[in-house]
C-alpha cells in the first residue's frame, strides 16, 4: 500500500521568508511524487512532479521540491513567500503499476505581510 | 481550449432527490477520477476510469455511481441524496503517461443535502 504524510498541518511564514512545507511518502517500487495547491473554493492547481533524475525539481510560481530516497521525503520550497502563496498545499504519491494518486492530508500554508 | 468542467458548481436538495454531478474534459484523456473532500480535508478518491465502459471504485466507499460512455464525460450520479453526502466533490482527468502524467482537476461541486 502506497501512503502519504504531511507532517504540518499548518505553516506560518512572513513575506519574504523562506517556505518549506513537508512530504514524507511510503510506496513499492520507485516512487512518481506531486505537489497541487487549493486555493479556497476551487480545485487542484498542479505544481510540479519527480518522476526521474534529478533530485531537485522546479514548478511552478518560483516552487521547487527536492526528491530524498533515503529519507523517502518530498518537501516543498520556495525561497521566498508571497502573501499569494497562502493556500492548502497537498502532496502526493504513485508508486509501481498503481495508477490511483493517494493525497497527504494536506498543509495550509499562512504568508503575513 | 482545453480544460475540465464542472456543473453545477454549487448544489443544495433536499434528501431523497437524486441528482447527477457533470464533468467534462476537452483533452482527450483517457482516465477521469471522482474525489471527495470536506472542506480543507484530504481527498478522498470514489470513483475512476481507464477509458470508455471502464469503470471501478476507489478506496473511500460511496453509494453514488458513475458512466463512462464518451471519452470526455464522466458524471456522478447520486440516487437518494442524504446529508450524509454534503461534500466537495472534485472530477480530474489524466493522459495514460505510463504512471508519471498529473491530474488535471475541476473547479469541484459543492453539494449540500438538507
Amino acid at each position: 500500500a502506497q501512503s502519504v504524510a504531511q507532517p504540518e498541518d499548518q505553516v506560518n511564514v512572513a513575506e519574504g521568508n523562506p517556505l518549506t512545507v513537508k512530504c514524507t511518502y511510503s510506496v513499492s517500487g520507485n516512487p512518481y511524487l506531486f505537489w497541487y495547491v487549493q486555493y479556497p473554493n476551487r480545485g487542484l492547481q498542479f505544481l510540479l512532479k519527480y518522476i526521474t533524475g534529478d533530485n531537485l525539481v522546479k514548478g511552478s510560481y518560483g516552487f521547487e521540491a527536492e526528491f530524498n530516497k533515503s529519507q523517502t521525503s518530498f518537501h516543498l520550497k520556495k525561497p521566498s513567500a508571497l502573501v499569494s502563496d497562502s493556500a492548502l498545499y497537498f502532496c502526493a504519491v504513485r508508486g509501481g503499476n498503481d495508477y490511483k494518486l493517494s493525497f497527504g492530508a494536506g498543509t495550509t500554508v499562512t504568508v503575513r505581510a | 481550449e482545453a480544460d475540465i468542467y464542472q456543473t453545477p458548481r454549487y448544489l443544495v436538495i433536499g434528501t431523497g432527490k437524486k441528482i447527477t454531478l457533470e464533468c467534462s474534459q476537452t483533452m482527450g484523456h483517457d482516465k477521469m477520477y471522482w474525489y471527495q473532500q470536506d472542506p480543507g480535508m484530504e481527498l478522498h478518491l470514489i470513483h475512476y476510469s481507464y477509458g470508455v465502459n471502464s469503470t471501478e471504485k476507489g478506496d473511500l466507499s460511496s453509494e453514488s455511481t458513475v458512466s463512462r460512455i464518451r471519452t470526455e464525460h464522466f458524471p456522478l450520479t447520486l440516487e437518494s441524496a442524504r446529508p450524509s453526502h454534503t461534500s466537495q466533490y472534485l472530477c480530474a482527468s489524466s493522459v495514460f503517461a505510463g504512471g508519471g502524467d498529473e491530474q488535471f482537476f475541476g473547479p469541484g461541486t459543492r453539494l449540500t443535502v438538507l
